[in-house]
């Protein structure tokens, strides 16, 4: 398994701002994982945050607007830019420990409002 | 892409009640896992069952992958069991990405 934190936990913003969320895992790992968890609904990946390279984004998101660092294996942030309400959400990191195709764990997340 | 389906989408039971959620998907897969969301809104594992049958306490599930379903069972529910339900797999043609179903609400009434 594998011990996941995020920063901060929650937060409420203002529209127009941006926010930077961090997520540590305890053990070095190669993909991380950033979601999203719109109010009501399920998980959708967003982005791999690949350590070394430029993440890979899913459809319906960019760089522009969901920035990702991973600056080494064991870390990486993800920034919700120009926030609007609709941005509202729970953001989860996860990663595989086992490696591709295994397990995957989740952070506890970070609940998002944006007034 | 892959299509994944869980039913019933809301389940209200009566504590001490026995339930069967179901996960079905569109496509081979290389894995698949069980959460629990709880009402904080952290995922818990419960079951990483690619194939096969897995018990943990009042908690079993069976995954018949080459009929692409999954079932979670909960035996003797209590009030803590309530919260959100999710299947998720990782389909062959994805490495490692996770696709999640649309989940289950479980309300475990006293």
């Amino acid at each position: 398994s594998a011990v996941i934190s995020q920063k901060p936990s929650r937060d409420i913003c203002q529209r127009g701002t941006s926010l930077t969320i961090q997520c540590q895992v305890d053990s070095q790992v190669t993909m991380m994982f950033w979601y999203r968890q719109q109010p009501g609904q399920s998980l959708t990946l967003i982005a791999t945050a690949n350590q070394g390279s430029e993440a890979t984004y899913e459809s319906g998101f960019v760089i522009d607007k969901f920035p990702i660092s991973r600056p080494n294996l064991t870390f990486s942030t993800l920034t919700v830019s120009n926030m609007s309400p609709e941005d509202s959400s729970i953001y989860l990191c996860s990663v595989p420990p086992g490696g591709s195709y295994n397990e995957q764990f989740f952070g506890p997340g970070t609940r998002l409002t944006v007034l | 892409g892959i299509q994944v389906e869980q039913s019933p989408p809301d389940l209200i039971l009566q504590e001490g009640a026995n339930s069967t959620l179901r996960c079905n998907f569109s496509d081979s897969v290389n894995n698949l896992q069980w959460f629990h969301q709880n009402p904080w809104g952290q995922l818990i594992n419960l079951f990483y069952i690619p194939s096969g049958t897995k018990q943990n306490g009042r908690l079993s599930a069976t995954t018949v992958a080459t009929e692409r379903y999954s079932l979670l069972y909960i035996s003797s529910s209590q009030t803590t069991d309530s919260g959100v339900y999710f299947c998720a797999v990782t389909p062959y043609s994805s490495a490692s990405k996770i696709i999640f179903g649309s989940g289950t609400r479980l309300s475990i009434r006293p």
